[in-house]
């Protein structure tokens, strides 16, 4: 069955400090991946997406992910946090048609 | 672009009861899907409506049902309201791109319905 596993509910990093999100899928087929944010009160906001090719994929406000089939991985990383990323990021996969699956999310706290 | 809406932004209902979730779409997206999200969770995938005809489902029973209309809005409707029902509720509109699988298409995000079920 397809699912996304995001191990860590919440991180906590110091502004201006790197920051990984992690994220593991379980999906048969080439997965169709996707970092999603969400600041309370809001809807969620697409950060990226990764259907095929190169599997360093950029995004919007500095994120990048890298796809990793071997490792059934797709981590979020940002080279210097600032404060106002502090929200909740969801990691999902295209589970084929029309249906996406999410992970239960990470929580981003980003001390002063 | 207008950004998809939903309304109302907070409801309270009790048990047994039944609700109706709005949500307006982009001009020109034909594809709107709804999500639960319950508290400290990722969104679930409900259904999915594509020119107003059901196009796929989630694990939720048949009280979840759902109308798309012509204008680009739609409707969820939830029957004997559940306290487990109790969630934000999301819709996500998606354009149409021409021979793009539905589950490459970007979604866009409403702020959500947030119901409390007494």
């Amino acid at each position: 069955a397809q699912s996304v596993t995001q191990p860590d509910i919440h991180i906590t990093v110091s502004e201006g400090a790197s920051l990984e999100l992690r994220c593991n899928y379980s999906y048969g087929a080439t997965p169709y991946l996707f970092w999603y944010v969400q600041s309370p009160g809001q809807g969620l906001q697409l950060l990226l997406k990764y259907f095929s090719g190169d599997t360093l994929v950029q995004g919007i406000k500095g994120f990048e992910a890298e796809f990793k089939r071997s490792q059934s991985s797709f981590n979020l990383r940002k080279p210097s946090v600032h404060w106002s990323d502090a929200a909740e990021y969801f990691c999902a996969v295209g589970a084929g048609g029309f249906k996406t699956i999410f992970g239960a999310g990470t929580r981003l706290f980003v001390k002063a | 672009e207008t950004g998809v809406t939903q309304s109302p932004t907070h409801l309270i209902k009790t048990r047994g009861q039944q609700v109706t979730l709005r949500c307006s779409s982009q001009s020109g997206h034909n594809t709107v899907s709804w999500y639960q999200q319950a508290l400290g969770q990722g969104p679930q995938f409900i259904f999915q409506y594509y020119r107003e005809e059901e196009n796929g489902r989630g694990n939720f029973p048949p009280r979840f049902s759902g109308l798309q209309f012509p204008n680009y809005s739609s409707e969820l409707n939830v029957n004997a309201l559940e306290l487990d029902d109790s969630a934000l509720y999301l819709c996500a509109s998606s354009p149409d791109t021409g021979g793009v699988p539905l589950d490459q298409e970007t979604q866009y995000f409403g702020p959500g319905t947030r119901l409390l079920v007494l």
